[in-house]
């Protein structure tokens, strides 16, 4: 039973770049979170996609967007990258309802520079 | 607002029992969750509890008392292994993404 996966696992981009991660969701789950971690902090939401459609969203500029595929894999964009969206971007999968636990996948290392 | 704390980093000896806890105050109520995370490496799930009580699973236990905004995680007969950070998170409501503290980064010495 393959976990949550992401990919890349690292990535280097410059200031101004615009950047694209990718995560796949444990089988049987539905829902996909993303998390950006920076070093030394927790994880902090981003947002949250079920059924191909945001459900919630933190408290991140419009410049971070996601989407989901119908076979629930989802993606995170952001734009226009700052030195200060360098951190460890961690997606987590779930069952919207009857479960309570977050699987993680090993995250994306990205840094801006 | 929402707020999660607990100890930044915590040191102890191999063999020994350590107590982490987590204070919160959050909007709403339904769930605690501790998380392990070794460096560079996704968070793990530990436990959840919702009910006050504890719940114990092997050499880790959590503890929860929701009228006091209180957990704690005991882990005994540490191993070097366990030197790791350790995520309390709660979740508000239905399904909600969590809120995660900032983590204790846990030292296990000989």
């Amino acid at each position: 039973d393959a976990g949550v996966t992401q990919s890349p696992t690292h990535l280097i981009k410059t200031r101004g770049q615009q950047v694209t991660l990718r995560c796949s969701p444990k089988s049987g789950h539905d829902t996909v979170s993303w998390y950006q971690q920076a070093l030394g902090q927790g994880p902090q939401f981003i947002f949250q996609y079920y059924e191909e459609e945001e459900r919630q969203r933190g408290n991140f500029p419009d410049r971070f967007s996601g989407h989901q595929f119908p076979n629930y894999s989802s993606e995170l964009n952001v734009n226009a990258l700052l030195l200060g969206d360098s951190a460890l971007y961690l997606c987590a999968s779930s069952r919207p309802t009857g479960g309570y636990e977050q699987y993680f996948g090993p995250g994306t290392r990205l840094t801006v520079t | 607002g929402q707020n999660i704390d607990q100890p930044t980093e915590m040191t102890a000896t191999e063999g020994a029992i350590v107590q982490i806890n987590c204070t919160y105050q959050t909007s709403g109520f339904n769930g605690l969750f501790w998380y392990q995370q070794h460096a560079g490496e996704a968070p793990t799930f530990l436990s959840y509890n919702v009910l006050d009580g504890l719940e114990e699973k092997g050499r880790f236990s959590s503890f929860l008392s929701r009228s006091k905004g209180y957990s704690y995680l005991l882990l005994k007969e540490l191993q070097m292994k366990d030197s790791a950070s350790y995520l309390c998170a709660v979740r508000n409501s239905g399904n909600t993404p969590l809120v995660f503290g900032k983590g204790t980064r846990l030292s296990v010495i000989a």
